[in-house]
């Protein structure tokens, strides 16, 4: 089945850590995203990547940050310098001119 | 700078009722436009696009939307809804290109289909 692939599901991290979460799609899409989700809030940007070796920065970058070393493969690391972690965190992918297909999310909980 | 603005954060609507769901946007280019689906602590799920072409635009699980260029509007309907459609409704816009998966989301709308 082709898809979008996160892991954990569930993340507890403790002040100060760094965490990294997964994600891996193999639809052969060329950009990946990152989103996340607040109660309430719709999803924010945070990172995305059109080409392997390349990404931009979303609307929230501050506090995080990612690699494309591999088409399939688009991780994200929160660091201590992100103040307010705790979020649910969708990645996504998408080919030109079509839709953005979506993971099953990431629950993020500092403890 | 786009935005996206759902107009209603929450609609409770009992079982085989007809509901609307109102989504604006703004935007100074051309852009595409998508609904979709949420259930608890899972991903989101496309309902319908519109990229081009027809105006009414018909999805998954019998939601159909229809963009209003003048209006700046892509409300969802659907003519009789189960207690299996409540979740929460996310509209989207994005400049579409090699940017399609770039969006911009509105803030949810909650269906609470009742019996």
């Amino acid at each position: 089945d082709g898809g979008i692939t996160q892991s954990p599901k569930y993340l507890f991290r403790k002040e100060g850590q760094n965490v990294t979460l997964s994600c891996e799609q193999n639809l052969n899409h060329d950009a990946m995203y990152w989103y996340r989700q607040d109660p309430g809030q719709g999803l924010r940007l945070i990172y995305y990547s059109q080409i392997v070796n390349d990404f931009q920065k979303g609307d929230i970058a501050e506090g995080y940050s990612v690699s494309r070393e591999k088409k399939e493969s688009f991780p994200l690391t929160v660091t201590s310098a992100q103040k307010n972690p705790t979020a649910f965190y969708l990645c996504a992918s998408s080919q030109q001119n079509t839709e953005a297909f979506f993971g099953q999310g990431t629950r993020l909980t500092v403890v | 700078a786009q935005s996206v603005t759902q107009l209603d954060s929450q609609v409770p609507v009992f079982e085989e009722a007809p509901v609307e769901l109102r989504c604006n946007y703004s935007s100074s280019v051309s852009v595409y436009l998508f609904w979709y689906v949420q259930y608890p602590n899972q991903g989101l799920q496309l309902l319908l696009k519109y990229l081009s072409g027809s105006t009414l635009v018909k999805g998954i699980n019998g939601f159909e939307a229809e963009f209003n260029k003048s209006q700046t509007s892509f409300h969802l309907r659907k003519p009789s809804v189960h207690i299996s459609d409540t979740a929460e409704y996310f509209c989207a816009v994005s400049a579409g290109g090699n940017q399609g998966g770039k969006l911009i989301f509105g803030q949810g709308t909650e269906l609470s289909v009742k019996p």
